[in-house]
């Protein structure tokens, strides 16, 4: 079974569009988190989530929104793609914050042509 | 905010030898410490953690030092093998913040 899972896999689209990323785990956690990886591999927490409270990393565009339905579910959506917003996009899930180990999903190679 | 500096951002080692990254991280109140290894087109994954309160971790080849008062802690691996050829990042968080910070990640290439 797929601990953490996003989908699609890859999202290849034009300037301007919007478009959604899904995440799902079932490890049954309670904190989940959008992390962005850029062409040198550089990793960024943009969002952290809870049943509780969202925690936004400020330098994060807010054309940047997350979405979580349930508490196993953070979906990613993004407004007026920029050329910028292409990169590699991860899901994590964690059982009680930043002190513990996070489980990442496959991520999602975003391209914005 | 913490700032977590890691080096070698790349690192060349022949099979067998060890293997060792390392990172600074600058707030003192930073209390725990995990190492993420990243295959290629995978997510990272926990490998090694050490909190504030533990100077050493060991688990079978790998290990992890912190040292506090230096604010710096170090990634070991000995007797490589191919397969850890991967992106290693360090990483710091304050457990009673909403802080996270990841290194800047070390690619590491075992020669067999």
């Amino acid at each position: 079974d797929t601990a953490v899972s996003q989908t699609p896999k890859y999202l290849v689209t034009q300037m301007g569009n919007d478009k959604s990323i899904k995440c799902e785990q079932n490890l049954g956690h309670d904190t989940m988190y959008w992390y962005k990886q850029d062409s040198k591999k550089f990793l960024k927490i943009m969002f952290s989530y809870n049943n509780k409270e969202l925690i936004i990393n400020e330098t994060v565009p807010n054309r940047f929104s997350p979405k979580s339905p349930d508490k196993a579910h953070l979906n990613l959506h993004i407004n007026s793609l920029e050329l910028g917003d292409s990169a590699v996009y991860f899901c994590a899930s964690s059982r009680g914050g930043w002190a513990y180990e996070q489980y990442f999903g496959p991520g999602t190679r975003l391209t914005v042509t | 905010g913490e700032n977590v500096e890691q080096h070698p951002s790349t690192l060349s080692v022949q099979e067998g030898d060890s293997a060792v990254i390392k990172c600074t991280y600058s707030d003192s109140a930073s209390n725990y410490f995990p190492w993420y290894k990243q295959e290629l087109g995978k997510g990272p994954q926990l490998i090694i953690d050490i909190r504030s309160n533990v100077g050493e971790k060991k688990d079978q080849r790998i290990a992890v030092t912190l040292n506090k008062t230096a604010k710096h802690f170090s990634l070991h691996i000995t007797e490589t093998q191919p397969e850890d050829s991967a992106v290693y990042f360090c990483a710091a968080s304050i457990n009673t913040g909403n802080q996270f910070y990841f290194g800047t990640g070390t690619s590491l290439t075992v020669i067999p």
